[in-house]
């Protein structure tokens, strides 16, 4: 149980276009779910959390412009990286929460911006 | 603000020795603590955690203890086998709030 999907696995996309990814609950309802952005060899940083049905609130620094957040379901948050630029380059991982305090990860999206 | 720092940085031990990373945060009403280990180019994946009304738990070779007063939690593994070579994150959160802050992460390599 508590299987969290993420797609695509990995991209690739022109500087300046628009890449969306999807996080997927597939065995359970998630009503908040996070996005995280993570860099070769470091920690996995908070972008935003994701509440279902309302806006998603974003941590401090991170442009809520630029990173579309949409969870129109209690199953699907999608993240969106508006005119992408090369320094958008990174390991994107969604998680979901469960019932309890309890975060159940993606396999991640890795977005490489030429 | 949330802060925790994460200890070493990077560990090397012989298989079969045990393994300690420890964790300090700063926010006295964190109530939650998990670790994650991932492996390159992987997800996270939730090995034990531990919340503040508990002291220790153990989990066959993992176990975590908490210290409230000191603000620091630690992962132990007994028995290192090569297969548990991957970075270690630890995590606070708080159930009020529900986003965990991760630390900086360890990463553990195992020699057979």
């Amino acid at each position: 149980g508590a299987v969290v999907s993420q797609h695509p696995s990995w991209v690739i996309c022109k500087s300046g276009t628009s890449v969306k990814i999807e996080c997927r609950s597939l065995d359970f309802q998630a009503t908040t779910m996070f996005w995280y952005r993570q860099f070769p060899k470091q920690s996995l940083m908070l972008m935003a959390t994701s509440n279902e049905g309302s806006k998603a609130t974003y941590e401090q620094g991170v442009e809520k412009d630029k990173f579309l957040i949409n969870h129109a379901s209690l199953t699907l948050s999608t993240l969106t990286v508006t005119s992408a630029h090369p320094e958008d380059s990174s390991f994107y991982i969604c998680s979901a929460r469960g019932l309890g305090d309890e975060q159940y990860f993606g396999p991640g999206t890795r977005l490489t911006v030429t | 603000g949330e802060n925790v720092e994460q200890h070493p940085s990077t560990l090397s031990v012989q298989e079969g020795d045990s393994a300690v990373i420890k964790c300090t945060y700063s926010d006295s009403a964190s109530n939650y603590f998990p670790w994650y280990k991932q492996e390159l180019g992987k997800r996270p994946q939730l090995i034990i955690d531990i919340r503040s009304n508990v002291g220790e738990k153990k989990d066959q070779r993992i176990a975590v203890t908490l210290n409230k007063t000191a603000k620091h939690f630690s992962l132990h593994i007994t028995e290192t086998q090569p297969e548990d070579s991957a970075v270690y994150f630890c995590a606070e959160g708080n159930t009020g709030f529900q986003k965990l802050v991760f630390g900086t992460g360890t990463r553990l390599l195992v020699s057979p």
